[in-house]
């Protein structure tokens, strides 16, 4: 089962931020949070993950509040071709000898219109 | 670039048939995926590979079996093809020796069993 909850779709105007929730609050300690994206008719495509502390990577940025049960994914600048499903993930990370598949539930369908 | 390859992006076969789904990476990963993603499902896991000659069911192992006899190579096997296995297949790879746990999928195949 996915361990994490959001919401079935969003929508963003192009040029503003697109703010992605997730909540997992039955995470623990060890686990990342992950997030992918799937755009139409293509795999699934890693963009970031963090354990604690927020990330940002030339894609998108991070936020985990600090109790760990809920994260934000920020894209700053929406484009049309943001246009996709993400999917928020956690488990183990794999140095941390966590070696469970992903599990991906439904994911956020967000859309970016012009 | 990394590169994870499936055979065929598009496949027909009949009902009772034996189907074959290949899929090579070229990263030395040492972990394999089948997924397959259906609407209003999301992806689900089907078997995946930690090592040659290994294997572990996923959620929906029912009606397929899966063969690594090379550490590249994944391969789906569907013995006896079902209309309800009508779907898009997405292999993918990944490593433990980074702590991304970054899933490199492949662009999927499309099957449809008639």
């Amino acid at each position: 089962d996915a361990k994490t909850t959001q919401p079935t779709s969003m929508d963003c105007a192009e040029g503003r931020a697109a703010n992605l929730p997730c909540n997992h609050s039955t995470i623990s300690g060890n686990e990342y949070v992950y997030w992918y994206r799937q755009i139409h008719s293509q795999g699934p495509q890693y963009i970031i993950h963090g354990l604690k502390n927020n990330e940002t990577n030339e894609m998108a940025s991070l936020i985990i509040t600090e109790d760990r049960k809920s994260s934000t994914l920020i894209l700053p600048h929406a484009t049309l071709r943001d246009t996709a499903v993400y999917y928020c993930i956690v488990r183990v990370g794999p140095l941390l000898g966590g070696n469970t598949p992903l599990v991906f539930g439904k994911g956020t369908r967000l859309s970016v219109i012009a | 670039d990394v590169k994870v390859t499936q055979s065929s992006r598009y496949l027909v076969k009949r009902t009772g048939e034996k189907v074959f789904l290949e899929c090579v990476q070229d990263m030395d990963h040492e972990n394999m995926f089948w997924y397959r993603q259906d609407p209003g499902l999301g992806l689900r896991l089907i078997y995946f590979s930690y090592d040659v000659k290994m294997k572990e069911k996923g959620d929906i192992p029912e009606g397929y079996s899966v063969s690594r006899e090379k550490k590249e190579r994944f391969s789906l096997i569907l013995e006896s093809a079902s209309t309800n296995q009508t779907s898009m297949y997405l292999c993918a790879s990944s490593t433990d020796a980074e702590n991304t746990g970054e899933l490199f999928f492949g662009e999927g195949s499309r099957l449809t069993v008639l």
